[in-house]
């Protein structure tokens, strides 16, 4: 079952312009982290935010974590065409070496 | 650095036909090894991990299997390809230890006809 889910599903917005993608999950975590897909390829870490961090930040990327809301947002600033793809949070839910739980993505496309 | 390979890139397969993919990583040792499947329009789904040769763990009961039979390889395999297999596979590695960072690799477009 999905762990993570992102909203909004789409987002269009203008080149220059702030993107905030948001994302809940269900159970607890150990950290969350944001992950970039280019159509058809791979997806390429972001951004790693454990569970007792509250804010944290990446060049444009700002990510905050609120383990009480169980909800994460990527904030995206002066936003580029480059920037289009799609955006996933995922949850390292138990720990070790047993996988990620992905949401479903946001697909971020900056009009130029 | 560490790299991964993942191939092929596509791949159109008549149904109840043999699937192997195949998935390598270079520049490090004891890795944990994944295959997800992505469906279109949809996040990804943990079908199998490896945390050592010879030791895969599914999370999903299915048409697939997975093997590894080297530190650094991954195999994706089916017997006889079903339609529902159609998708988005892709491959990633993380560090044995210091954390859960996932790098994947480009994934491998499957379409089943």
């Amino acid at each position: 079952s999905q762990q993570g889910e992102e909203d909004p599903q789409a987002l269009s917005i203008q080149e220059g312009e702030n993107a905030t993608m948001n994302c809940s999950y269900k159970t607890s975590i150990n950290n969350l982290q944001w992950y970039r897909q280019n159509s058809g390829r791979g997806l390429v870490h972001l951004i790693l935010i454990r569970s007792n961090e509250r804010e944290k930040h990446s060049g444009r990327l700002r990510v905050t974590l609120d383990t009480s809301k169980k909800s994460s947002s990527l904030l995206i600033t002066a936003s580029r065409a480059a920037d289009t793809a799609s955006y996933f949070c995922a949850t390292d839910v138990r720990g070790g070496a047993d996988g990620l739980t992905f949401g479903k993505g946001t697909h971020l496309i900056i009009q130029p | 650095s560490q790299t991964i390979h993942q191939w092929p890139a596509t791949l159109v397969q008549p149904v109840g036909s043999p699937l192997s993919l195949e998935c390598t990583v270079e520049g490090t040792s004891n890795p944990n090894l994944y295959w997800y499947r992505q469906a279109a329009g949809r996040g990804l789904q943990l079908l199998f991990y490896s945390v050592g040769i010879g030791q895969i763990s599914s999370e999903v009961p299915q048409n697939l299997s997975a093997s590894r039979p080297q530190d650094r390889q991954f195999i994706l395999s089916s017997k006889k390809l079903l339609l529902s297999d159609s998708g988005f596979y892709l491959c990633a590695w993380s560090p044995d230890r210091g954390g859960m960072i996932a790098f994947f690799g480009q994934g491998t477009r499957l379409t089943v006809v």
